[in-house]
């Protein structure tokens, strides 16, 4: 079974700020990670994925994430942020045996002040 | 990327009625569609994995007999809240699984009176 854990419920931030919302996850086959962000009231959005390959992963709106396999992470950074991105963030991880069982962490609400 | 239709976005129904929401991939066949619900600020929790043809997988703690799932065809899946009572009010969200990305449903909010 895979579990997701994201360590901050809330990141308040200033615009233009850098932001890091960190992911662990814990699995004992092989994932699949992804970075999903929700805006009120809507669905989810993709941001970025990672499958296999290069650890630096780039994904939509300038963020990007690290997969670091022997600290079982995949936090999302972003150089700087606008207004626009405050959001609820989700990780989540599938195992690559489970045909798209997504499993989700408890999200991280960014908040962007001017 | 491959789009989820997901209808209604909202709903208000009165309690003891019951309620279908219906998830559609649009451009690609789906033979596995999930059912999420999430609540306020919460993250979003399985409640069944949906498959054509056959009966749906549904999580530890969730009611079948409350929340039915019938996936007809490859490119739709239903959930039914029977008899609905205010708490099941809450955000369901749907999502296929298309090679390695899921794609999700705009979520659709049930609000039982």
């Amino acid at each position: 079974a895979q579990s997701v854990t994201q360590l901050d419920s809330q990141v308040p931030v200033f615009e233009e700020a850098p932001v890091e919302l960190r992911c662990n996850y814990s699995s004992s086959v092989s994932v699949y990670l992804f970075w999903y962000v929700q805006y009120p009231n809507q669905g989810l959005q993709l941001l970025l994925k990672y499958l296999s390959g290069s650890t630096l992963v780039k994904g939509i709106n300038g963020f990007e994430a690290e997969f670091n396999k022997s600290q079982t992470s995949f936090h999302l950074r972003k150089p700087s942020v606008h207004i626009s991105d405050t959001a609820e963030y989700f990780c989540a991880v599938v195992g690559s045996n489970q045909g798209g069982k997504l499993i989700f962490g408890q999200g991280t609400e960014l908040s962007v002040k001017p | 990327g491959a789009v989820v239709s997901q209808h209604p976005s909202r709903v208000i129904c009165k309690s003891g009625t019951s309620v279908k929401i219906e998830c559609r991939s649009l451009d690609f066949q789906a033979t596995t569609m999930f059912w999420y619900r999430q609540f306020p600020k919460q993250s979003l929790m399985l409640m069944a994995t949906s498959n054509e043809g056959s009966k749906a997988t549904y999580e530890q703690g969730v009611e079948k007999d409350k929340f039915l799932i019938n996936h007809a065809s490859l490119t739709l899946s239903t959930l039914t809240v029977t008899s609905a009572h205010p708490e099941d009010s809450s955000f369901y969200i749907c999502s296929a699984y298309g090679d390695t990305e899921a794609f999700f449903g705009q979520g659709t909010r049930l609000t039982v009176v």
